[in-house]
């Protein structure tokens, strides 16, 4: 059974620190693909990134990046030079293929507090 | 804005009661998803259509059903409701419903069971 682990329930920082975020992972499976989504505050969930399990080269999207590690089952979120806007819930996610669809399971995400 | 969009945004009824939330997908998405967020269960998938089939089934109870229409709306019906359904309901909508597509969510239905 897949499962998804995001061990930080709250991280506090302050504006303009670097926060990482983590997420580590379980599946049988070897075709799988990893998510990260964002919650700001007025509730919508916002996609930001997927990682299929054959593609483990770092990403990096302006302030944000994201380390898969297929050794460790984990796939790492950084904010660089954090900014108040980015408090919200961070939620990894996992999906296996599975005839085509698939079924995604996710974490129980991570609060991220920036204080000015 | 994503595109998605729900309706009601906010919904209290009673223990026993059934209620209809309704999605309407991004234009020229044929996927529909639904999620049910709580405080006990955090964020878990419940269904999905594509092109008015189903497609994929999660973690939905039987006192729950969907349908995707001709039009791609969808509905989530939720029966004999009771305190522990009260959640956040969110869609979310993909062009062809594959594992490689990127989810667009709606802004989501609080559900209040009294």
């Amino acid at each position: 059974a897949q499962k998804v682990t995001q061990a930080q329930t709250e991280i506090s920082v302050v504006e303009k620190e670097d926060v990482t975020l983590d997420c580590v992972y379980e599946t049988r499976d070897t075709t799988y693909y990893l998510f990260w989504y964002k919650q700001p505050p007025s509730g919508e969930l916002v996609f930001l990134i997927r990682r299929n399990s054959f593609d483990e080269q770092n990403e990096i999207s302006g302030r944000y990046s994201w380390n898969f590690q297929k050794s460790t089952s984990s796939f790492n979120f950084t904010i660089t030079a954090s900014q108040v806007v980015d408090s919200a819930v961070y939620f990894c996610a996992l999906s296996e293929a599975s005839g085509g669809s698939y079924i995604p399971t996710f974490g129980r995400g991570t609060s991220l507090i920036v204080h000015p | 804005d994503s595109g998605v969009t729900q309706t009601p945004k906010h919904l209290i009824t009673a223990t026993g009661q059934r209620v209809t939330l309704r999605c309407s997908p991004r234009s020229g998405d044929l996927s529909v998803y639904w999620y049910q967020q709580s405080l006990d269960q955090g964020l878990q998938f419940l269904i999905q259509y594509y092109n008015g089939e189903e497609r994929a089934k999660g973690n939905i109870l039987e006192r729950f059903s969907a349908q995707q229409f001709p039009d791609l709306h969808s509905e989530l019906n939720l029966s004999s409701l009771e305190l522990g359904d009260s959640a956040l309901y969110f869609c979310a909508s993909s062009v062809e419903g594959s594992s490689t597509d990127t989810q667009y969510f709606g802004p989501g239905t609080r559900l209040t069971v009294l």
